[in-house]
């Protein structure tokens, strides 16, 4: 398998621009996670989903976030607009079923977003 | 408010010379423990999961170790490609998920 694909790994932007984050989790995976990672917060969970369904997005910071998962195969993080506090290391991240929520995740190479 | 504490910050060994790196937690009904390693440049890569006080895991030098309040990730005899962030994942009560901010660990030849 693959593993889980992020795309772009790297992304550089001017502030008020929209960025959009995407994210393929592993084949046959049924919970989908999104991270962000700060050198001041460490690892931050943003949202997470369960079988395409968004399941608790407390996480998120504010509305200028939104995801969606339109197939079991695909989801996005979407930053609009964006903001130089934005920038950091977003992470996705899936699991199986299996053991449920607390089963262990299989982490993307991540996107590091530059906001200017 | 959920808690997950990783000490020390940072650790210097010689390779060889043993350790533990800490991570404390205060959480309402813990459901899983989990230790992972992340290269920089990477994403955290999965190592252990511990779900019950007393039970332990191990992987070639790594150790990992579970009470009802923290968990130790003990390295033995550690090589320079130890060298790595060590991060622990608490998840616990309802749907509540909690990185701890990771131990940067450097073994010196």
């Amino acid at each position: 398998d693959a593993g889980v694909i992020q795309s772009p790994r790297h992304e550089v932007t001017e502030m008020g621009q929209e960025v959009t984050l995407r994210c393929k989790p592993i084949s046959g995976h049924d919970y989908l996670f999104w991270y962000r990672q700060t050198m001041m917060r460490g690892l931050e969970l943003l949202i997470y989903f369960n079988n395409n369904v968004p399941i608790d997005d407390s996480g998120m910071p504010e509305d200028r976030f939104s995801a969606k998962m339109p197939n079991a195969s695909f989801s996005t993080l979407k930053i609009q607009p964006s903001e130089p506090r934005d920038s950091a290391v977003y992470f996705c991240a899936s699991s199986r079923l299996a053991g449920g929520l607390y089963n262990e995740q299989f982490f993307g190479p991540g996107t590091r977003l530059t906001v200017l | 408010e959920d808690q997950v504490t990783q000490s020390p910050e940072a650790l210097r060994l010689q390779e060889g010379e043993s350790s533990s790196l800490n991570c404390s937690y205060t959480v309402s009904g813990l459901r899983g423990l989990f230790w992972y390693r992340q290269d920089p440049g990477k994403g955290p890569e999965f190592l252990f999961t511990l779900y019950s006080a007393g039970e332990e895991k191990e992987k070639e030098r790594l150790k990992a170790t579970l009470t009802k309040k923290e968990s130790f990730l003990h390295i033995t005899a550690p090589k320079p490609e130890d060298s790595a962030t060590y991060l622990c994942l608490v998840g616990a009560g309802s749907y509540q998920l909690t990185f701890g901010k990771g131990t940067k660990l450097s073994v010196i030849p």
